[in-house]
């Protein structure tokens, strides 16, 4: 089956530590985004990717890196200088081509 | 990209019609609309998109008058499974500079 994975589905981490969360997609799409969203609120974008080996920031991205190596791939690291990590997030993929995104099931990261 | 206004929330009963208006009056002319919907932990999920006058799918219809400053999400019969937040979002196909913006959406809570 063609879609978006995510994982892990639930990650714990300490205050202080780097943790990746791991975004990969078998539908030969060539963007690639991933979005917070904190409870009651909609998405705020992180960071985006039109192609490999290139990736823009969006409107938060402060405290978190990403790379895009493989097309299939768009890892995101939430680094020690992110103020506020715990949140919801959830990667997406769209064609080039198109307007609509298909989402993965996300991520929920809880940091103590 | 067109800044939406869409109601916050939105009750209505099983069985029922619900129209859900959004307002984009600076949409600009290769801008198209979208309408997603999320339920509690999980990815957004595509519904719709159009770019003018009305499309219809196995779920949803898509009404744009011809200023295209507003349009309606039409769910017919709804099911208490319709419970979610619907989103819409207002942008040109996705090109290399561009990228989508979700706002917070419209609550739908369908009362049995």
């Amino acid at each position: 089956d063609g879609g978006i994975t995510q994982s892990p589905k639930y990650l714990f981490r300490k205050e202080g530590q780097n943790v990746t969360l791991s975004c990969e997609q078998n539908l030969n799409h060539d963007a690639m985004y991933w979005y917070r969203q904190d409870p009651g609120q909609g998405l705020r974008l992180i960071y985006y990717s039109q192609i490999v080996n290139d990736f823009q920031k969006g409107d938060i991205a402060e405290g978190y890196s990403v790379s895009r190596e493989k097309k299939e791939s768009f890892p995101l690291t939430v680094t020690s200088a992110q103020k506020n990590p715990t949140a919801f997030y959830l990667c997406a993929s769209s064609s080039n081509r198109g307007y609509e995104q298909y989402f993965g099931p996300g991520t929920r990261l809880t940091v103590t | 990209l067109a800044k939406t206004t869409q109601p916050i929330s939105m009750d209505s009963y099983e069985g029922q019609e619900v129209n859900i208006t959004c307002s984009h009056n600076n949409i600009a002319t290769n801008d198209y609309i979208t309408w997603y919907q999320q339920f509690p932990s999980q990815g957004p999920r595509f519904i719709i998109q159009g770019y003018k006058t009305k499309v219809t799918n196995e779920v949803a219809s898509l009404f744009i008058p011809a200023d295209r400053k507003s349009s309606t999400l039409s769910l017919p019969r709804v099911s208490l499974s319709d419970t979610a937040v619907y989103y819409c979002l207002v942008g040109p196909p996705l090109n290399r500079d561009d990228k989508i913006i979700f706002g917070k959406g419209t609550r739908l809570h369908i009362l049995p």
